[in-house]
């Protein structure tokens, strides 16, 4: 049982290019999420999808692309990054609605030179 | 701002010893979760406690939640080395269409 991957562990890349985290859960879990953790800041929510083709912004959505065009992936795109982006990036997933457990992948560590 | 603070943001107890966190929110909410995170690792959800429970015990987990004062605490008891990590409060407010909002963290360090 897989649970809830991400790829690349770790980029680095240059201020402009375009980058995407991959997101994949074995569950069939509903939800899922993107969030950004900065020292000092906790996590902070990108953007969130209920389901296949429905998503939302979060907190911090600017600069951020999501697409969910199946229920298991959940890509999230950088269309120009800037250096402002380089953090560590959680994906999450919760098997109903978005008020139960989370279930976090082991996370994307982004550099942005 | 952010729905959860946690305090203290570190902590350096020995093993053995009892670890306490706090954590503070500012609006009412559905429920409440402790999650632990190791070094370059993900989340772990430790414990969910609802608006309308006061504690909740888990192993030497023990949870307490007032409502009143919109503040729980996040017990360990005996703590050992391998519980050394950040542990994070999420809050869920009880509007349809919210989501979790996560405090800042505090920092335990268990010492041989």
């Amino acid at each position: 049982d897989a649970g809830i991957t991400q790829s690349p562990r770790y980029k680095i890349t240059e201020t402009g290019r375009q980058v995407t985290l991959m997101c994949h859960q074995t569950w069939s879990h509903s939800y899922m999420f993107w969030y950004r953790q900065d020292l000092g800041h906790g996590l902070r929510l990108i953007y969130y999808s209920a389901a296949a083709d429905i998503t939302d912004k979060g907190e911090v959505p600017d600069g951020y692309v999501v697409s969910r065009s199946k229920t298991e992936n959940f890509p999230l795109t950088l269309e120009s990054a800037t250096r402002s982006q380089t953090s560590v990036y959680f994906c999450a997933s919760t098997r109903g609605v978005n008020t139960d457990t989370q279930y976090f992948g082991p996370g994307t560590r982004l550099t942005v030179l | 701002s952010q729905q959860g603070e946690e305090d203290p943001q570190a902590l350096s107890i020995q093993e053995g010893e009892n670890a306490t966190m706090n954590c503070s929110y500012k609006t009412s909410i559905n429920n409440l979760q402790w999650y632990r995170q190791n070094s370059g690792r993900g989340l772990v959800h430790l414990i969910l406690i609802r608006s309308n429970e006061r504690e909740k015990h888990s192993g030497r987990l023990r949870v307490t939640l007032d409502t009143s004062k919109k503040s729980s605490s996040l017990l360990i008891t005996a703590s050992r080395a391998a519980d050394t990590a950040s542990y994070f409060c999420a809050t869920m407010p009880p509007v349809n269409g919210q989501n979790f909002v996560f405090g800042p963290g505090t920092r335990l360090s268990v010492l041989p």
